[in-house]
């Protein structure tokens, strides 16, 4: 069964200190791994898709990256206007309709 | 450029009460999805359209129905509302099934007392 765990569940950190958020997933064939934001009240947001490992992609201070195994998403001297839940999702090489979301991580910047 | 609408944005229903959201978008897309999100769970699939005329179930289908009759619209039908199907719905388009970003709307908040 394809499965996506996102870690940690939550994180806080202050403007300016950079981290990582962890995405873990296992899949029979991955035919793309996505990564939304979606802010309170709000549908997820498109923010990058992944193919293959070794790919990255980058977008202001995200940077995504993909292993074989799991995905960053590295954020770099955040501002609190990054402040979201990011979620992570994989598209199987069979049954490629569907995504499987991780439970998401949010993210709290503070100024 | 809208994008993908919801409607309602808000609804209570009582046990047993029927009840269809609403999704449209403009952007043309082949593909439309409904999706519910509950706390711990992440998005779980209901059920999908890969076109005009066609639907199939998702992960999570029992208690719903749907319709795509015209390219633009998916409708998402509660039969008879359990509590259990208190959540939050989202609708989701894309260009095409694989590997194409889904676009979602904002979301339909249900409550069933």
């Amino acid at each position: 069964e394809d499965q996506v765990t996102q870690s940690p569940e939550a994180l806080r950190l202050q403007e300016g200190e950079s981290s990582s958020l962890n995405c873990s997933y296992t899949v029979s064939g991955l035919r793309g791994l996505f990564w939304y934001r979606q802010d309170p009240g709000k549908g997820p947001e498109f923010l990058f898709t992944l193919y293959s490992a070794g790919e990255e992609k980058e977008k202001e201070r995200l940077k995504a990256t993909l292993t074989k195994k799991e995905s960053f998403l590295h954020i770099t001297a955040p501002k609190p206007e990054d402040s979201a839940t990011y979620l992570c999702a994989v598209q199987a090489a069979q049954g490629a309709q569907k995504l499987v979301f991780g439970q998401g991580t949010r993210l709290t910047i503070n100024p | 450029n809208a994008g993908v609408t919801q409607t309602p944005k808000f609804r209570v229903l009582k046990t047993g009460q029927s009840m269809t959201l609403l999704c449209a978008q403009d952007m043309n897309h082949e593909y439309m999805y409904w999706y519910r999100q509950d706390p711990g769970m992440g998005l779980r699939l209901i059920h999908y359209s890969v076109g005009e005329g066609t639907t199939a179930k998702g992960e999570v289908p029992d208690g719903y129905n749907v319709s795509r009759l015209k390219k633009q619209n998916f409708l998402l039908g509660l039969e008879s509302a359990a509590p259990s199907q208190t959540s939050v719905y989202f609708c989701a388009s894309s260009y095409g099934g694989s590997s194409q970003p889904q676009h979602f709307g904002d979301g339909t908040r249900l409550s069933i007392l």
